[in-house]
């Protein structure tokens, strides 16, 4: 069964700040990672997308790394900024059903 | 513009009553969604379709229920089996349910007991 750590649970940073947010999961065998955003009551929005067989992804601000065989993904974020608080949701999509396991999130507060 | 719409933002929920939450998508998506989100949890599937009139169980399908007669509807109907129903509920639709193609989410529904 996989399953997608997400550790700290929550993290405090002061704003220009450099700083990676942290993914792993047990089965390698995936078929892309996803990184969301979720504002506190809102729905999911899709930052970046690696597939399987990519290393990185970047958008703007936002760099995604993935390293299959390690089970492991990063989001780093340049130059935080206090919009960029908000949840972060790492997903992998697995399996014959194309299944997607989220993991719980890390809460992310830029200090003006 | 294109996306998901749900509704109500709020919904609640009297002992012993069935309710339904509503999704559409504009988007022309084959493949629909339907998660629920507990506070500190992550997402976790209730049910799925892929194309209109099917659609399959999730992880936590007991006390739900859901139908497909148009493509961009998905409504799902939360029974009085249920007994734990609080919780933020998000819908989601994809091209295809597929290896390649991301979820789009609609902004939610939250579900309270009373």
């Amino acid at each position: 069964k996989q399953e997608v750590t997400q550790i700290p649970a929550a993290l405090s940073v002061p704003e220009g700040e450099n700083l990676v947010l942290n993914c792993s999961f047990t089965d390698s065998a995936i078929y892309n990672l996803q990184w969301f955003r979720q504002d506190p009551g809102k729905g999911l929005t899709s930052l970046l997308l690696i597939q399987s067989s990519q290393r990185e992804q970047t958008s703007g601000r936002l760099n995604a790394s993935l390293d299959k065989s390690s089970g492991r993904s990063t989001l780093y974020i340049a130059a935080s900024q206090p919009g960029d608080s908000a949840t972060y949701l790492c997903a992998v999509l697995t399996g014959a059903n194309s299944k997607l396991t989220f993991g719980k999130g890390i809460t992310l507060s830029v200090r003006p | 513009d294109g996306g998901i719409t749900q509704s109500p933002k709020y919904l609640f929920r009297k002992e012993g009553q069935n309710v339904t939450l509503s999704c559409e998508q504009n988007l022309n998506h084959d493949a629909m969604y339907w998660y629920r989100q507990d506070p500190g949890q992550g997402l976790r599937l209730i049910y799925y379709s892929q194309i209109v009139n099917d659609f399959q169980k999730g992880d936590i399908a007991e006390g739900y229920s859901v139908s497909r007669e148009k493509k961009e509807s998905f409504p799902l109907t939360v029974t009085s089996a249920q007994k734990n129903p609080t919780a933020f509920y998000l819908c989601a639709s994809s091209i295809v349910r597929g290896r390649r193609e991301t979820q789009y989410f609609g902004p939610g529904t939250r579900l309270l007991v009373l």
